[in-house]
């Protein structure tokens, strides 16, 4: 089954503890993207990647980071996390001969930052 | 800049009644619209979208949304509201050659039996 898995779903930490959110595509798709959605302001992107070794910023990429070293993972990283990054996350990906781009979502990880 | 507004944060209709959900963009050229939905819990799954041709354009789940150029405007129809089509809905707007896609703020829905 073509699909986009997020791991974990949820996750509850403390401020400036590390911690990494996984994302993985079964599709092949070189185009894989991070938002965050909150309340009142729908989604925003915060970094995306066209291709392996290949990423740049979206909306909001302060706080975050990302790597793509493999076609099919994207993870996001946060650093040090703070109270403001508690959101909904979710990843996307597509291929980039569609643009503009007709993306596929995981289904989102819930992170609580105390 | 580009920008989507769906002016409508919640709407509450009765289960079998008709529903129309608002999306206005800002772009300008032709631009390239999808309308997603987010069941609770889930993530988002399209529901339609149009990048030419036929204004009036189909999607799953019975949904679909006419393009008006000239009201910039791609609202989202369907003629008998199902209590499983309550979810949150968002409109996306994607330009030609770019990688982005800006979405809307989002309408709930909710419906009553």
């Amino acid at each position: 089954e073509a699909q986009v898995t997020q791991n974990p779903r949820y996750l509850i930490t403390v401020t400036g503890k590390k911690l990494t959110v996984t994302c993985s595509q079964n599709m092949n798709h070189e185009y894989m993207s991070w938002y965050r959605q909150d309340p009142g302001l729908g989604l925003r992107q915060i970094y995306y990647s066209m291709n392996v070794e290949v990423t740049d910023k979206g909306d909001v990429p302060e706080g975050y980071k990302v790597s793509r070293k493999e076609k099919r993972n994207f993870p996001l990283i946060l650093e040090s996390p703070s109270p403001n990054q508690t959101s909904l996350y979710f990843c996307a990906s597509s291929f980039v001969a569609a643009k503009p781009y007709e993306q596929y979502f995981g289904p989102g990880t819930r992170l609580t930052v105390t | 800049a580009q920008s989507v507004t769906q002016p409508d944060i919640h709407i509450t209709v009765s289960e079998g009644a008709s529903l129309e959900l608002r999306c206005n963009y800002s772009y300008g050229a032709t631009p390239y619209l999808f309308w997603y939905v987010q069941s609770p819990g889930q993530g988002l799954q399209l529901l339609l979208k149009y990048f030419s041709g036929d204004t009036l354009v189909q999607g799953i789940k019975g949904f679909e949304a006419e393009f008006k150029r000239s009201q910039s405007s791609f609202n989202l129809r369907k003629p008998s509201v199902h209590w499983s089509d309550a979810a949150e809905y968002f409109c996306a707007v994607g330009a030609y050659n770019t990688d982005k896609l800006i979405f809307g703020t989002g309408t709930r829905l909710q419906v009553f039996p």
